[in-house]
């Protein structure tokens, strides 16, 4: 069964709008902690935020926050203000606490922002 | 948070020969992983290699193919043996940072078996 799902394949922003990108994930797990990675074109993996599964407050990095709903099971990355550097690839990820450091990743969103 | 490098960047190969990528640390870390990721797709883990001790390669992956070695606490190979055309990807290592859970990723090595 996928435990990570990203909906979006692709997505279009104004340059300097809020864009909010879906990840939900599935895990039966009381501890487990959700990721968030850019990946510009040229390959490498940028961590941008994490949120642990027993943090009350939403994470936040800079323009990034990351909007968790335990509930729901959704944990949707909210840049602020998007430049066109934030042109990229973007996956969710999760890792159960007590499975070893194993990620598992989303299929991801391509994030394409305008002028 | 770590600094990670990898070596080499890209390379070319041909089939049937083998290639081993390098990461390194810029600090002492106990766990480190390997990734790849296929054109187009996510990533997906190949194995966990501890300091002292066997990988753990993940259902999939088999050490003939994907030989590890980690030395110590600040550097480990992956060998992609017998190469083809199926083998060409991105190849990830990562760390976990500390007692927290972040993970980073060094910058890969993109690699194409012609």
């Amino acid at each position: 069964a996928q435990k990570i799902t990203q909906t979006q394949p692709g997505m279009f922003v104004q340059e300097k709008e809020a864009v909010t990108l879906d990840c939900t994930y599935d895990t039966s797990d009381q501890s487990y902690g959700l990721f968030w990675y850019k990946q510009p074109s040229s390959g490498e993996m940028i961590f941008l935020i994490y949120q642990g599964s027993y943090d009350e407050q939403n994470a936040t990095e800079g323009r990034y926050s990351l909007n968790f709903q335990k509930a729901r099971k959704s944990a949707n990355l909210v840049i602020s203000a998007s430049q066109l550097g934030d042109s990229a690839m973007y996956f969710c990820a999760m890792r159960e606490l007590y499975q070893g450091g194993k990620l598992i990743f989303g299929q991801g969103t391509e994030l394409s922002v305008k002028p | 948070s770590a600094v990670i490098s990898q070596k080499p960047s890209r390379d070319i190969c041909q089939r049937g020969t083998s290639l081993t990528i390098q990461c390194q640390v810029d600090s002492q870390v106990t766990m480190m992983f390997w990734y790849r990721q296929q054109p187009g797709q996510s990533l997906t883990l190949i194995a966990t290699a501890n300091q002292g001790s066997e990988a753990t390669y993940e259902s999939g992956f088999v050490i003939d193919k994907f030989p590890i070695s980690r030395p110590n606490l600040t550097f480990s190979t992956l060998t992609v043996s017998n190469m083809s055309p199926e083998d060409s990807s991105i190849y990830l290592c990562s760390v976990e940072d500390g007692g927290a859970y972040e993970q980073y990723f060094g910058p890969g090595t993109r690699l194409t078996v012609t």
